[in-house]
């Protein structure tokens, strides 16, 4: 297994179109997060999976904001109407939950820019 | 509430010199702290994590950190500088599997 994987790595975009972004966790991993990270800030939790149920969301995901992770495997996250405000480096991650607070493996991220 | 606050936004350290990133953390319970590092054009990689067992915890690539409640830090340490230490460094606070982020530490390394 290589790890997280996520595409495209790069998307660029106009103002008002929808983008979709796919991540592929570590096969054994139940476990799937998204995060945003714009220019010189820290990753920010957007929302996470366990299986195919999504258990939490940020209030930083807005309606126009969707991730679905239909089959417990994959994860998908769309973006409807895009905005220039969008614009960021969109990781994932995925960990094995054990009973404890569980490492979280990052992909290499998906970079949207909104022209 | 949970958060971390990461002192310095930038260091530089020569080659073969100690390495000090400094973090103090926010959190109303005992909490899971861990410390990433991001390359360029790489994915955020762990460094080491603390969850309320030893309170040195030493990581990947000779980084150590300490957790001290008393004064609510958890900074990162190198005995010596590396070239190849360049990078972002994130600490990082967990609660109910949602990890914060600080803003980042750029460290240089300097020949």
């Amino acid at each position: 297994d290589t790890g997280v994987s996520q595409n495209p790595r790069h998307k660029i975009t106009k103002r008002g179109q929808n983008v979709t972004f796919r991540c592929d966790p570590i096969s054994e991993h139940n476990r799937l997060y998204w995060y945003r990270q714009t220019l010189g800030q820290g990753p920010e939790f957007l929302t996470y999976f366990q299986n195919e149920a999504q258990l939490e969301k940020s209030r930083l995901l807005s309606d126009r904001f969707s991730a679905e992770r239909p089959k417990g495997s994959f994860s998908t996250l769309e973006i409807q109407r895009t905005e220039q405000g969008d614009s960021a480096m969109y990781l994932c991650a995925s960990s094995l939950a054990a009973g404890g607070p569980s490492e979280q493996f990052f992909g290499p991220g998906t970079r949207l820019t909104v022209l | 509430a949970q958060s971390v606050t990461q002192l310095d936004s930038h260091v530089s350290v020569s080659e073969g010199t100690p390495v000090l990133l400094r973090c103090n953390y926010s959190s109303s319970y005992s909490p899971s702290l861990f410390w990433y590092v991001q390359h360029p054009n790489k994915g955020l990689q762990l460094l080491l994590k603390y969850t309320s067992a030893a309170t040195l915890v030493k990581g990947i690539n000779g980084f150590e950190a300490e957790f001290k409640k008393s004064e609510t830090s958890f900074h990162l340490t190198k005995p010596s500088a590396h070239m190849s230490d360049a990078a972002e460094y994130f600490c990082v606070v967990s609660l109910n599997e949602k990890l914060t982020f600080g803003t980042g530490t750029r460290l240089t390394i300097i020949p």
